[in-house]
């Protein structure tokens, strides 16, 4: 059974700060890792991708992974309240037929002017 | 121009009820992907449609069948629609063949209600 456990927050931040998204996932097999983006009432949108171990960078997003802890993370530089959603990271392992992606249950940010 | 659309947007029915969603993507893409999320906003694959294969999730009730005419096109069927299936269903779409990287594009979203 593939898993992707996320600290289900809410997580608060003042605006400004540095929001860090963590999570952990459980099949050795996983390829690539995505962080999706969800504000309220709407779908998930493709924020981030990383597939090698280290940092991977994209304006204020950094993605964080690190394979052999399976563990990887994001975070958020300069938080502001357009931040505010519910981040899902999302993991890429082959699966039958098809590369499949498995969600967490998605971290809640939530940015405070 | 969007990319991925479904509808309807609300599906509001009775238990016992047959209903259907429909998804079209415009963007090329050759997998298709039916999601639920609940009300916990844990979002769950369901299946996964390319041209050669249909993956289905086991977990899945046998209530729920997707029916695809053709590439750019993958509804969802249910039968004998149950309280427990009141959730959001998201369609998906992303080109296969890209190895290990395949970023999927997701549609607004039906919210069902199963009264």
């Amino acid at each position: 059974q593939k898993e992707v456990e996320q600290n289900s927050g809410p997580l608060s931040v003042p605006e400004g700060a540095i929001a860090s998204l963590n999570c952990t996932y459980s099949d050795r097999g996983s390829q690539s890792f995505f962080w999706y983006r969800q504000y309220s009432g709407k779908s998930p949108e493709l924020i981030m991708f990383i597939y090698s171990n280290g940092d991977k960078e994209d304006g204020r997003f950094t993605a964080q992974l690190n394979k052999a802890s399976q563990y990887v993370s994001l975070l958020i530089r300069d938080s502001q309240p357009s931040d505010s959603a519910t981040y899902l990271c999302a993991v890429n392992a082959p699966g039958a037929g098809s590369y499949q992606l498995t969600f967490g249950k998605g971290t809640k940010l939530s940015v405070i002017p | 121009d969007t990319a991925v659309s479904q509808t309807p947007k609300y599906l509001v029915t009775q238990m016992g009820n047959d209903k259907s969603i429909k998804c079209e993507q415009n963007l090329g893409h050759d997998t298709m992907y039916w999601y639920k999320q609940d009300s916990k906003k844990f979002l769950k694959i369901m299946f996964s449609y390319n041209n050669k294969e249909l993956i289905i999730n086991e977990t899945v009730p046998n209530r729920f069948s997707p029916k695809s005419p053709d590439k750019a096109h993958l509804n969802l069927h249910i039968n004998s629609l149950e309280l427990g299936d009141s959730a959001v269903y998201f369609c998906a779409s992303s080109q296969e063949g890209l190895a290990f990287y395949n970023e999927q594009f997701f549609g607004p979203g039906t919210r069902l209600t199963v009264l």
